[in-house]
């Protein structure tokens, strides 16, 4: 089974400064999915970003992009001129073939990492 | 707003008792996940519904059920309710099957309180 791993359960940034929520993952799949999510305390799941294990360039969506170090099997999540509203727990997903014959999927989750943003 | 609506967005209930609770995916969505996020857990996948058949199954207790209807909507029944099947109940949905590009776009949740 894949495994996603957050070693950081909590972080600080002040705002404006970028930083960096590490995710490592291990599959022996070659074709996978990797997703990070916010979830702020009113509880929502909030996709931010998305990159394909045959994607050539990392992905990025506005102040998000993703580091993606395939040999080393980590999707970093770096968030940039960090915003008050950034707070929130931040999760690593990675896409998983289930069922029978893999023809469906589920996403599976990380612990997470609880982000702080200080004025 | 993610498009995917779920009704109750609060449901206590007694041990033994049994809910339902309802998803309806975003337009043009098929595809519809149930997730189970608890403190001692975290985010776990349930079940997958497409196009109104069941195609993957995660840890999902006996005592749970779902099903997609043919207007797509799904709900997810739980029955035997024990304390710790309190929890926030996730509906997600996606285009394809198999999520190829984009995730899946997560509804607001239902907190669910046993007591």
């Amino acid at each position: 089974a894949q495994k996603i791993t957050q070693t950081q359960p909590g972080m600080f940034v002040q705002e404006k400064e970028a930083v960096t929520l590490d995710c490592t993952y291990d599959t022996s799949d070659q074709s996978y999915g990797l997703f990070w999510y916010k979830q702020p305390s009113s509880g929502e799941m909030i996709f931010l970003i998305y990159q394909g294990s045959y994607d050539e360039q990392n992905a990025t969506e506005g102040r998000y992009s993703l580091n993606f170090q395939k040999a080393r099997k980590s999707a970093n999540l770096v968030i940039s001129a960090s915003q008050l509203g950034d707070s929130a727990m931040y999760f690593c997903a990675m896409r998983e073939a289930q069922g029978w014959s893999n023809s469906g999927y589920a996403l599976n989750f990380g612990k997470g990492t609880s982000l702080l943003v200080t004025p | 707003d993610s498009g995917v609506t779920q009704t109750p967005k609060h449901l206590i209930t007694a041990t033994g008792q049994r809910v339902t609770l309802r998803c309806s995916p975003r337009s043009g969505d098929l595809s519809v996940y149930w997730y189970q996020q608890s403190l001692d857990q975290g985010l776990q996948f349930l079940i997958q519904y497409y196009n109104g058949e069941e195609r993957a199954k995660g840890n999902i207790l006996e005592r749970f059920s779902a099903q997609q209807f043919p207007d797509l909507h799904s709900e997810l029944n739980l029955s035997s309710l024990e304390l710790g099947d309190s929890a926030l109940y996730f509906c997600a949905s996606s285009v394809s099957e198999r999520g190829v590009g984009l995730g899946q776009f997560f509804g607001p949740g239902t907190r669910l309180t046993v007591l």
